[in-house]
């Protein structure tokens, strides 16, 4: 069965340095992987996406996370933390039926 | 971006009454719409799946009479919790599926507040 896990459930960086949130998963066919983002009180907005081709894959407001096979990996990172980072995010892997299975997210906190 | 609107985002209701939340694609038609229920500081917990035309799926543990899920137009699907009691305060969020997209992309509604009193 697919799974994901996302390794700490809360990060906290300073303003400026570089962000990393882990994600692993676990599928036994070829993955869709998505990293949504969660403000206080809002549904969620999509970060960005791998389904198929280029393994490293950019999104909205700099994010961008690497699809890594051998690793069943992928992990979420920003150059350079602003403060409006902060929220909560969720990793998450497509499975039949076009089902998200969701870790258990990171809430990252950006000091300034 | 693909849009998904939910109404109402905040609702207070007292113990016994039925609530209806709306979930609508703005801008793509949706066969699937998902329904989810978040509670504080945890993860989303899936409760069923939205087919167009068909009876929803629901996954194990959620009750299918309490909930009540129908996707009559490939825009709009509607949960209603019926007879509400104080636990089934929550935040419901819903998603639609935009088959145009790979991976068949899921777009996020804004969620909505239950409380029940």
């Amino acid at each position: 069965a697919q799974s994901v896990t996302q390794l700490g459930s809360h990060v906290s960086v300073s303003e400026g340095a570089l962000v990393l949130l882990r994600c692993n998963y676990s599928s036994s066919v070829p993955p869709y992987l998505f990293w949504y983002v969660q403000y206080p009180n809002q549904g969620l907005q999509l970060l960005l996406k791998y389904t198929t081709g280029a393994t490293l894959v950019k999104g909205i407001n700099g994010f961008e996370a690497e699809f890594k096979k051998s690793e069943t990996s992928f992990h979420l990172t920003k150059p350079s933390a602003h403060m409006s980072d902060a929220a909560e995010y969720f990793c998450a892997v497509s499975v039949v039926g076009g089902k998200l299975i969701f870790g258990q997210g990171t809430e990252l906190s950006v000091k300034p | 971006g693909a849009v998904v609107s939910q109404h109402p985002s905040r609702v207070i209701c007292k113990s016994g009454t039925s609530v209806k939340i709306e979930c609508r694609s703005l801008d793509f038609q949706a066969t699937t719409m998902f329904w989810y229920r978040q509670f504080p500081k945890k993860s989303l917990m899936l409760m069923a799946t939205s087919n167009e035309g068909s009876k929803a799926t629901y996954e194990q543990g959620v009750e299918k009479d309490k909930f009540l899920i129908n996707h009559a137009s490939l825009t709009l699907s509607t949960l209603t919790v019926t007879s509400a009691h104080p636990e089934d305060s929550s935040f419901y969020i819903c998603s639609a599926r935009d088959p145009g997209t790979s991976g068949n992309t899921q777009y996020f509604g804004p969620g909505t507040r239950l409380t029940v009193l």
